[in-house]
Order: C-alpha cells, then sequence, then structure tokens
C-alpha cells in the first residue's frame, strides 16, 4: 500500500475486555514498531521487529500486552484484560531497516476503555 | 537504558521569532538523533536526521538541528517561525548498542501566533 495502515481507526472497549489493533506496514518494509502515545507522555516504546529476528519486547508495560508480526509483513497488537490506563493512542511505524531509515508512521488507533 | 528529554512541554511565539528547541539524550556511545514532527491531524513525518560528520544538519521547511557530543544535546532551530509550523515536535535517539530501537522525547507543542 502507499503508507501504513492502522485499523481500527477508533476502539471503545470495556475494562476487563481482550482488543486487538492491526498494522498493515509499506510493503518491503523490514522494520515495524508499535508505540503508545499518551497526553503528556510523549510516544511509549513498546515492541520492536526486525526480519525474522526475535523482536524487541522491551518497551511492553506488562503482560498483558502481546504482538506478533505474520509472515514479515501484519503485526497485530493485542491487550487482554484492558485497564482505563490502557486508553491511548496506538501507533504503528515501518522503515526499511533499522538504525538509519526514517520511520514511516499510520494514524493511529485511538483506544478508550471504558 | 537510553532516555530522551525534550525541556520545554509548550513554547508560544509570534510569527518571525526564533525558535530554539532542546534535546538531550543519555547514552555514551554512538547514536543516530532525528527529530519528527506532528502537525495537527495529521502522521508524524521526520523533520531531519544526524548520523555522522557536519553536527549542523538541515532539514526540510527551514529548520535545523546541532548535534553536540559534549552536551548530549540535539537542539532544533528555525530562524523565523511562522503560523504554519504549529505542531508536536518529538526528539528520537537510536543507540548503536539498540540495533533499531528509536526511543523519542515527551514531544514539544509550538503554538504560534499569527
Amino acid at each position: 500500500g502507499a503508507g501504513v495502515s492502522q485499523s481500527p481507526s477508533n476502539k471503545v472497549t470495556e475494562k476487563g475486555k481482550d482488543v486487538e489493533l492491526r498494522c498493515d506496514p509499506i510493503s518491503g518494509h523490514t522494520a515495524l514498531y508499535w508505540y503508545r502515545q499518551s497526553l503528556g507522555q510523549g510516544l511509549e516504546f513498546l515492541i520492536y521487529f526486525q526480519g525474522n529476528s526475535a523482536p524487541d519486547k522491551s518497551g511492553l508495560p506488562s503482560d498483558r500486552f502481546s504482538a506478533e508480526r505474520t509472515g514479515g509483513s501484519v503485526s497485530t497488537l493485542t491487550i487482554q484484560r484492558t485497564q482505563q490506563e490502557d486508553s491511548a493512542v496506538y501507533l504503528c511505524a515501518s522503515s526499511l531497516r533499522q538504525g538509519r531509515e526514517k520511520l514511516f508512521f499510520g494514524s493511529g488507533t485511538q483506544l478508550s476503555v471504558l | 537504558a537510553q532516555s530522551v528529554s525534550q525541556h520545554n512541554h509548550h513554547v508560544i511565539l509570534s510569527e518571525a521569532a526564533s525558535l530554539e528547541l532542546g534535546c538531550n539524550y543519555s547514552y555514551g556511545g554512538t547514536v543516530n538523533l532525528f527529530w519528527y514532527v506532528q502537525y495537527p491531524g495529521q502522521h508524524l513525518q521526520l523533520l531531519l536526521k544526524y548520523f555522522s560528520g557536519d553536527p549542523l544538519v538541515k532539514g526540510i521547511k527551514g529548520f535545523e538541528a546541532e548535534f553536540i557530543k559534549s552536551k548530549f544535546s540535539f537542539n532544533l532551530r528555525k530562524p523565523s517561525v511562522q503560523w504554519s509550523d504549529t505542531a508536536e515536535y518529538f526528539c528520537a535517539v537510536n543507540a548503536d548498542n539498540q540495533g533499531g530501537k528509536l526511543i523519542f522525547g515527551q514531544g514539544t507543542e509550538l503554538s504560534v501566533k499569527p
């Protein structure tokens, strides 16, 4: 596709429910990132995939958060037993390679946990 | 672990004023440095980047940034701001021992009054 696509654009859920957020990176991009953007908190790194290497999960805030990337392309971020503090914009980005390449960001998923 | 600090959370300027946004990082090794911008309602996009060579780098829309290794800083500057520069600005760092992991600062919201 022309850019990074994220779905859904908005998700409202009840506390305790599980949610799945999807990211379609730019075709051919080997690196894929997930960030969380909250008011006043900037962009919080969650997880990073590079090709077939093991992902860097060092930013995941708890074991309720997990992500996978199938076939080196589409990625899904799953949040189990959502809490109100999980409410934020979840951003996905991709780049050609790791390190010095610029990131292309999606428009994000606005998650609201009631 | 590496971290990035942006000291100004919200900056308000009049058109034609000069701009300098601070960015400091905590990592003693080799780094790749970036500034990203998020205009209202738009995706995050790259403003400029520094990898090596001339520590003064120029980006789009008249922005520049200077890498001062001794101060662990990468401040963003623009001699004369315009109303259209109203946006949120994020500094980001990739350390050479962190693969492609990119850490962002908290962001600085810039409001330019016409």
